[in-house]
């Protein structure tokens, strides 16, 4: 089972509408869940970060996390064509020696049909 | 105020050759990573450095070497190049006394081996 798990798409979604793109992770210890956005040929950039359970709003994203059944979500409201791209869902786990690493997934690639 | 820069772009390499990819970043951060990127894999950790002078192997370190020669730069080293070390190379870095612990990635190497 891969650390962090995310249907690699593509998805489809038409202008205007929400776009759900979704991610599990199999460490229970994971404590911080992050969303990148990666233009194709660019590199990742950070859109959102998540540490509790329940959704976290920024503009027209919305995070949302559930640790008791390991999912991490973001919505994208009211889509446009420029979130065209690929979402790289990533997970971190403090060791006890104070080691932080993020464990990427494999991205979901997301098209915007105008 | 350029955030992380890495070099070169792009190179083509014969298998066996060497070679040293540069970072550097000018956000005063402790840590820096080094990743790599291929098709279907995600993001995968190569090597690390949690603070100046420290380093630590990721997921994937066989056949390469890294160095953080200070707080600013850190270098990634391939010391005989082989067919499968053909990647996009992602340098990184974050502030962990950030509370969010943003990783800023920089705009990546296309490495081509032969």
């Amino acid at each position: 089972q891969k650390e962090v798990e995310q249907n690699s798409g593509p998805l489809s979604v038409p202008e205007g509408a929400i776009a759900s793109l979704n991610c599990t992770y199999s460490d229970r210890g994971s404590q911080s869940f992050f969303w990148y956005r990666q233009y194709s040929g660019k590199s990742p950039e950070l859109i959102m970060f998540i540490y509790s359970n329940g959704d976290k709003e920024d503009g027209r994203f919305t995070a949302q996390l559930n640790k008791a059944s390991q999912y991490v979500s973001l919505l994208i409201r009211d889509s446009q064509p420029s979130d065209s791209a690929t979402y790289l869902c990533a997970v971190k786990r403090v060791s006890n020696f104070g080691n932080e690493k993020l464990t990427f997934g494999t991205g979901t690639r997301l098209t915007i049909i105008p | 105020n350029a955030g992380v820069t890495q070099t070169p772009k792009f190179q083509v390499l014969k298998t066996g050759q060497s070679m040293t990819l540069q970072c550097a970043q000018d956000m005063n951060h402790n840590s820096m990573y080094w990743y790599r990127q291929d098709p279907g894999m995600g993001l995968r950790l190569i090597y690390y450095s949690a603070s100046e002078g420290t380093t630590d192997k990721g997921e994937v370190p066989n056949g390469y070497n890294v160095s953080r020669l200070n707080k600013r730069e850190f270098s990634l080293r391939l010391e005989s190049a082989a067919p499968s070390q053909t990647s996009v190379y992602f340098c990184a870095s974050s502030d962990l006394t950030d509370n969010t612990d943003t990783q800023y990635f920089g705009p990546g190497t296309r490495l081509t081996v032969l």
